[in-house]
């Protein structure tokens, strides 16, 4: 069973339109959700992490939330180079490792 | 970038030939890993490393194998390369002490097996 889902999986959005990314997870104990951006060749690059319920993280016109099953990643007036994968991941209790979701590719278009 | 390098970025081999690929970390890190990246199922853990010598295997560790003899490299092995192991492969490192632990990635090794 996936512990990290990520949906939509492509998000094509025009330059200024707000919308949310969701990452739905299922661990028994939760250290860190963690969001992250790659862009084409190259690796991904850390944004945030949450550690409990309620906690918010903002970054220029990204900004994280995380409940006890899900966390969104709401893009407000993107533009285009904001385009890009985001990627979730999780990081269990005890643990050191990341299980990582699939990721959503967004798309802004000028 | 997070002082991680991988050599090589690019590298075509045939089916049956074993392939090293390095990773280098200038951060004096404890922990290092190794994930490969195929479309539609994210990243993936081979193994990883809590320190000099101490290695463990993560979901996706068959078929390859891995060494760290000093802090700052880690090197993963593919004893004898097979399609299934054409992907992308990812280094990163992380403190791993303390609440936040995020990992921090190199740029990748696309490999091609033929």
């Amino acid at each position: 069973e996936d512990q990290v889902t990520q949906s939509p999986e492509a998000l094509r959005l025009q330059e200024g339109e707000s919308s949310s990314l969701n990452c739905s997870y299922t661990v028994s104990g939760l250290r860190g959700l963690f969001w992250y951006r790659q862009d084409p060749g190259k690796g991904p690059e850390f944004l945030f992490t949450l550690y409990s319920a309620g906690e918010e993280k903002e970054k220029e016109r990204l900004k994280a939330t995380l409940t006890k099953k899900e966390s969104f990643l709401h893009i407000t007036a993107p533009k285009p180079e904001d385009s890009a994968t985001y990627l979730c991941a999780v990081q269990e209790t005890n643990d050191y490792k990341l299980s990582f979701g699939a990721g959503t590719t967004v798309t802004v278009r000028a | 970038d997070a002082g991680i390098t991988q050599s090589p970025r690019h590298k075509v081999t045939e089916t049956g030939t074993p392939v090293t690929l390095r990773c280098h970390q200038t951060e004096n890190h404890r922990y290092m890993y190794w994930y490969r990246q195929d479309p539609g199922h994210g990243l993936r853990l081979i193994h990883y490393s809590y320190g000099v010598k101490d290695t463990d295997k993560g979901e996706v560790s068959d078929g390859y194998s891995v060494s760290r003899s000093k802090t700052e490299d880690f090197l993963l092995t593919l004893e004898s390369a097979t399609s299934s192991q054409t992907s992308v492969y990812f280094c990163a490192i992380s403190e791993g002490e303390g609440r936040s632990s995020p990992l921090h990635f190199g740029n990748g090794t696309r490999l091609t097996v033929t």
